[in-house]
Formats: structure tokens, sequence, C-alpha cells
């Protein structure tokens, strides 16, 4: 059974420092790999998704790696800023690619100002 | 858009009363999820629809029913919900556009 593990569950960081987001998982039998960002009380927004022939995705200041033999994914976020405060959820689409995503609990962020 | 439509955007319902909650979509996407996500968890998959052919998850709790009388439309029915049931309830698409959520409260 697959299961998602992301570390830390929480960081607080300074404005403009880097950082890096983990997230494991159990069976490298994945289709896919998706990082989403959740603010306090919303839905999901989709950051970033890696095929599981991709070993990288960039948008704007985020990267997304994957390594699937190694079961592990990172999200770097670059230059960090107060409005990228939220929780951050990495999700893993099986191999049979149904769409139905497994998830980690999250690592909650705060950027200090 | 591939927009995600769920009302009310917050639900509140007595303990052990019914209660409805439903998702629309503009796409008419064959696929579409309902997941739960309990206050600082992990979204959970509660059903899985292709058109209007359903599966629940193993785990799914048993007083949790699903409709789907048309592609666009999905209900998630909570026949007698407990203080546990309480959570966000999630309808993505096929595309994993998540949309607001419906967040349960249960008094």
């Amino acid at each position: 059974k697959q299961e998602v593990t992301q570390i830390p569950a929480a960081l607080s960081v300074p404005e403009g420092e880097n950082l890096v987001l983990n997230c494991s998982f159990t069976d490298s039998a994945i289709y896919n790999l998706q990082w989403f960002r959740q603010d306090p009380g919303k839905g999901l927004t989709s950051l970033l998704l890696i095929q599981s022939s991709q070993r990288e995705q960039t948008s704007g200041r985020l990267n997304a790696s994957l390594d699937k033999s190694s079961g592990r994914s990172t999200l770097y976020i670059a230059a960090s800023q107060p409005g990228d405060s939220a929780t951050y959820l990495c999700a893993v689409d099986g191999s049979s690619n149904t769409g139905k995503l497994i998830f980690g609990q999250g690592t909650t962020l705060q950027v200090k100002p | 858009d591939a927009m995600v439509i769920q009302n009310p955007r917050y639900q509140v319902t007595q303990f052990g009363k019914p209660v409805t909650l439903s998702c629309s979509q503009t796409l008419n996407h064959n696929v579409m999820y309902w997941y739960q996500q309990k206050s600082s968890q992990a979204p959970k998959l509660l059903f899985h629809y292709y058109d209007k052919d359903f599966n629940n998850e193993a785990d799914t709790p048993d007083n949790f029913q699903s409709r789907r009388p048309n592609t666009s439309f999905c209900f998630l029915d909570i026949r007698s919900p407990g203080l546990g049931d309480a959570a966000m309830y999630l309808c993505p698409n096929y595309e994993q556009y998540f949309g607001p959520g419906t967040r349960l409260t249960v008094t």
C-alpha cells in the first residue's frame, strides 16, 4: 500500500530564504507526482506536476524534482516571500493512472517578513 | 478553465441529521472524485466516478453515499453524520482542479 510522507510538518523561515520541502513515497511505481498549495480553509491549487518519466519541473520560483527509484521528491522555493505562507501537499498517482491521488499530510510553511 | 463549483462553501448540520453536499463542473469530464480532508490531515479519497459509475474506496465509511445524476453534477450524501465527519470535502475533476471545497461542521 502506497504511503506518502512529508518532512518537516512545519517550517518557519525569514523572508528571502531559499528552502526545500521533502516528500517520500513507499512504492516507486507511480504515474505522476504533484505538489499542491493549500491556504487556510481553502481548496487545493496545483503548483507542479511531474510525470514519472520526468526528473523535474519548474514554475517561476518553484522547482520540483522527482527521483522515482529512491521514492523522493523535493519542492524548492527560491527567495521566499510572506505570500508563500501556506500548507504544501505532495500527492502521487499510482501506476495505473486512475487519477486517484494519495496525499502526504503536508508541510505548513510560514515566511516571516 | 475546468471549473469546479461546490455548494455551499460552509455547511452546518446536527449530529445524526442527513446532509447532502453538491459539486458541479463545467467541462463535463467523465471522471470526478470526492475527497475528505480532516483538520491538519491529508485529503483522503472517498469515491471515484467514471461517468455515472462509481467506486468507493475500501475504507469509505458506510454512512457515506454518492450520486451522479449526470456528467455535470455529483452529490455526497452523509446519512447520519457524526462528529468525526466534520471535515473539508473536495471534489476535483480529472484535471485535478480542486475548487474551494465545502467545510462541514457537525454540532
